[in-house]
């Protein structure tokens, strides 16, 4: 139980263009989600929480126009980087929680090459 | 602010034990997680404490929590050459968001 699964697992683009990236949880119901991005060799940074059928809060000094999020479903979250940039290359990781339990389980992450 | 802080890197003989330590600011964390991540993986869970125990354990796992010293360490008895990996020390904040803050994480090697 508990399994989280992410998709694409990689994905090159272009500069200038858009990625999405979906995280779900396949066998239970997420009220929240959070969204990570991992550097190499570093540890995880918290971008932002996500809570099913309202907007995403988001950490300091992560643009909310560049990462829109989006939590439709108890079981999909969406990410998706906005135009581009070399520099938002990361290791992209998503984590859920189910309503009353104390664990968060995490995706399989998706690596972002940005050309 | 909270923070947590691991050694980066340890390195073990198969068959013997090891022991992550991890160092957290915050008094007020009501759990803390030990996650386990595998290059180009997510993490899995490996086992997590809620605050107000001294100890915890799950098969070849032992959590131990002094509070005093906000002080945590996961030990992994008879290590095999599969723990290699990074470990991660998480702290989930008091208030509702049940955010984690991670570790720098600790980079274990086992020799065989």
């Amino acid at each position: 139980g508990a399994v989280v699964s992410q998709h694409p697992s990689w994905v090159i683009c272009k500069s200038g263009t858009s990625v999405k990236i979906e995280c779900r949880s396949l066998d239970f119901q997420a009220t929240t989600m959070f969204w990570y991005r991992q550097f190499p060799k570093q540890s995880l940074m918290l971008m932002a929480t996500s809570n099913e059928g309202s907007k995403a809060t988001y950490e300091q000094g992560v643009e909310k126009d560049k990462f829109l999020i989006n939590h439709a479903s108890l079981t999909l979250s969406t990410l998706t980087v906005t135009s581009a940039h070399p520099e938002d290359s990361s290791f992209y990781i998503c984590s859920a929680r189910e309503s009353g339990r104390n664990e968060q389980f995490f995706g399989p992450g998706t690596r972002l090459t940005v050309l | 602010g909270e923070d947590v802080e691991q050694s980066l890197f340890l390195s073990v003989r198969e068959g013997d034990s090891s022991v992550i330590n991890c160092t957290y600011t915050d008094s007020s964390s009501t759990y803390l997680y030990w996650y386990k991540q595998e290059p180009g993986a997510g993490l899995q869970l490996l086992t997590y404490i809620f605050s107000n125990m001294d100890m915890k354990q799950d098969q070849r796992l032992t959590v131990l929590l002094n509070k005093k010293d906000k002080h945590l360490s996961l030990r992994i008895a008879d290590t095999q050459t599969g723990d290699s990996a990074i470990y991660f020390c998480a702290e989930r904040t008091m208030d509702s968001s049940y955010k984690l803050i991670f570790g720098s994480g600790t980079r274990l090697l086992v020799r065989p």
